[in-house]
């Protein structure tokens, strides 16, 4: 079936350690995208690609990096700059237009010790 | 991108009709309405989106109002399953096609009672 994994759905890394979160689709979509999402908090903009070799930051790209070098895939890097990296991570994907629904993953829970 | 107002919580009973509004009243002509839920330590899920006229699906009910200015999530009985967070979001289809980004807000938490 068509979909969007993330891996793995719990994480656990120690304070000072960068850590990368894997986002991988099947659906054919050209976007992806990463949220970042914190107890009793709505979704908040990581990073974007509209393409392959391409990303845009969103509202809190500090402390982050990604890469888009195939389609399918959209990993995403927290580093050892971001301040306070314990939270729930969501990748989401869409097709080339607006008029269409996006699909999500089902998360990874990250807790840095 | 144009910003929506959602109530922070609602309730309902279960087999109720449930109205979550949702306020955009800086909304462009070129805004599609998107609807999405969230259940518990899940990813979002969509539910429904439209322009203009109202929309059908067999989750919900999408009534928008004559003026665009605002918009009503409907859920014709709710279960115990539909307590979520929605979330209302609006689309520019003027946007870059593929990478118009997804912003959401806090959305609204429905609880639903037996």
């Amino acid at each position: 079936d068509g979909g969007i994994t993330q891996s793995p759905k719990y994480l656990f890394r120690k304070e000072g350690q960068n850590v990368t979160l894997s986002c991988e689709q099947n659906l054919n979509h050209d976007a992806m995208y990463w949220y970042r999402q914190d107890p009793g908090q709505g979704l908040r903009l990581i990073y974007y690609s509209q393409i392959v070799n391409d990303f845009q930051k969103g509202d809190i790209a500090e402390g982050y990096s990604v890469s888009r070098e195939k389609k399918e895939s959209f990993p995403l890097t927290v580093t050892s700059a971001q301040k306070n990296p314990t939270a729930f991570y969501l990748c989401a994907s869409t097709p080339g237009t607006v008029n269409t629904e996006a699909f999500f993953g089902q998360g990874t829970r990250l807790t840095v010790v | 991108d144009a910003k929506t107002t959602q109530p922070n919580s609602m309730e309902s009973n279960e087999e109720e009709p449930v109205h979550l509004p949702c306020n955009h009243s800086t909304i462009s002509g070129t805004d599609y309405i998107h609807w999405y839920r969230q259940l518990p330590s899940q990813g979002p899920e969509y539910v429904i989106h439209g322009l203009t006229s109202n929309v059908n699906n067999r989750m919900a009910s999408l009534a928008i109002a004559e003026d665009r200015k605002s918009s009503t999530l409907i859920l014709h009985r709710a279960t115990l399953r539909d307590a979520a967070v929605y979330y209302c979001i609006l689309r520019d289809v003027r946007v870059n096609q593929a990478g118009t980004a997804l912003i959401f807000g806090k959305g609204t938490t429905l609880s639903v009672s037996s």
